[in-house]
């Protein structure tokens, strides 16, 4: 079965610090994607990026940066010089394909308080 | 995530009433999921709906929800006598045009008092 795991149930940094958000996954299939969704106390859901399980090219967007790495099956998302409208829940999701769609399995959330 | 539109953005309803949540796709998407998102959790899949056809289920409580996605109209997801463990976030997504990005809405936060 599909898994994903956020260990870090909250973190809270100082603005201007990094901060490094885990994800680990389980999946036995080959392909696959990921995703990394932020959701601000508004509460709706804010796309943040996705990433096939063929390409693990680390992609940079910005102050945010994702390091996608199979063999330890883990996809980490990292904050440069954070900032206080950083401050969110963020989820890490797995997707579960079907019939050439796909529902998503997401992780518990991480929820990110950035101080300043 | 703009284009998919679900309303109400919030619903209370009384123990054993009905609530009726509706989502209307971003346009030329054909295909709608559901998901829940209990307080202080992350979002579960509840089910995967294309016009007409329910996909995928699984992830539907046996009793008092039902959902739809009808040929003219939004999709709607149906929870019959509601109950206080019912009070939650409703997320929709829409998917479609060849990409694998699921679009989401705003969400319907359910308040059952």
């Amino acid at each position: 079965a599909q898994k994903v795991t956020q260990a870090q149930t909250e973190i809270s940094v100082v603005e201007k610090e990094d901060v490094t958000l885990d994800c680990v996954y389980e999946t036995r299939d080959t392909t696959y994607y990921l995703f990394w969704y932020k959701q601000p106390p508004s509460g709706e859901l804010v796309f943040l990026i996705r990433r096939n399980s063929f390409d693990e090219q680390n992609e940079i967007s910005g102050r945010y940066s994702w390091n996608f790495q199979k063999s330890t099956s883990s996809f980490n998302f990292t904050i440069t010089a954070s900032q206080v409208v950083d401050s969110a829940v963020y989820f890490c999701a797995l997707s579960d394909l079907i019939q050439g769609a796909q529902k998503l399995v997401f992780g518990q959330g991480t929820r990110l308080t950035i101080n300043p | 995530n703009a284009g998919v539109m679900q309303n109400p953005r919030h619903l209370v309803r009384r123990r054993g009433q009905e609530a009726r949540l509706r989502c209307s796709p971003m346009k030329g998407h054909s295909h709608v999921y559901w998901y829940r998102q209990l307080p202080e959790e992350g979002l579960k899949f509840m089910v995967y709906l294309q016009k007409e056809n329910i996909i995928d289920e699984s992830g539907m409580p046996k009793e008092r929800f039902s959902a739809e996605f009808p040929k003219e109209g939004p999709s709607i997801l149906r929870i019959q006598q509601v109950v206080r463990g019912d009070s939650a976030a409703y997320f929709c997504a829409s998917y479609g045009g060849g990409s694998y990005e699921q679009y989401f809405g705003p969400g319907t936060r359910l308040t059952v008092t």
